[in-house]
């Protein structure tokens, strides 16, 4: 299994405040991922960085801001949480868009309530 | 505008039987596929894949087919057995038109019944 760690797996926090999930990997993967898995949508890409410092868009990245600082972590923040965005989010890993295999990690289940 | 697209939300089948799953793509510039499986409260998992210069793959009971004049593959599971009983998502990637991302269907459910 690639190692990827996803931290926390469970959280419950309050609509309007800010949140941030870490994807951590020990790959040395250049690329990462951030997707969100919804009922009916399947999974959809928030933001995704291509190394470090370099960051872009998904299709679903309102409300949603990233930062890589380091090879390692990912970080996925909502800047003001809504009941929208209780979802299941999911981090990936890939080695280069040449070979686009991602490795997912468990999960984050966030709930806004 | 969904460019891959799985219409079927669930697939049941009988143990033994020959399970295929189907996917639809919209993009031209799509030129590798894959094929993920998902159990509950765990990520995605890599399962197959296939490149567009290919119309087949095959990985033990796991074969992919593509038919790219009609934007379709499918994947064939063979003989299907309970443990195949998960989420298939199908994923495509333009690697030639320089993305970096994977795009995913909705899913669908496959049930394999004993």
């Amino acid at each position: 299994d690639a190692g990827i760690t996803q931290s926390p797996r469970h959280k419950v926090t309050e609509t309007g405040t800010p949140v941030t999930l870490r994807c951590h990997q020990t790959e040395n993967h250049r690329y990462m991922y951030w997707y969100r898995q919804d009922p009916g949508h399947g999974l959809r890409l928030i933001h995704y960085s291509y190394g470090v410092k370099d960051t872009d868009k998904g299709e679903v990245s309102d409300g949603y801001s990233v930062s890589r600082s380091k090879t390692e972590d990912f970080l996925l923040t909502l800047e003001s949480a809504t009941s929208s965005q209780t979802s299941v989010y999911f981090c990936a890993i890939s080695e280069s868009p040449i070979r686009p295999k991602a490795f997912f990690g468990q999960g984050t289940r966030l709930t806004v309530v | 505008d969904q460019q891959v697209k799985q219409n079927s939300p669930s697939l049941s089948v009988q143990e033994g039987r020959i399970s295929i799953l189907n996917c639809d793509y919209t993009n031209s510039m799509f030129d590798y596929f894959l094929w993920y499986k998902k159990y509950p409260a765990e990520g995605p998992t890599f399962l197959i894949s296939i490149s567009s210069i290919k119309d087949k793959n095959e990985d033990g009971r796991f074969t992919v087919f593509l038919n790219k004049s009609a934007k379709h593959l499918s994947l064939h599971i063979v003989p299907s057995q309970p443990g195949d009983s998960a989420v298939y998502f199908c994923a495509a990637s333009a690697t030639q038109g320089g993305s970096e991302k994977l795009v995913f269907g909705k899913g669908m459910k496959l049930t394999v019944n004993p």
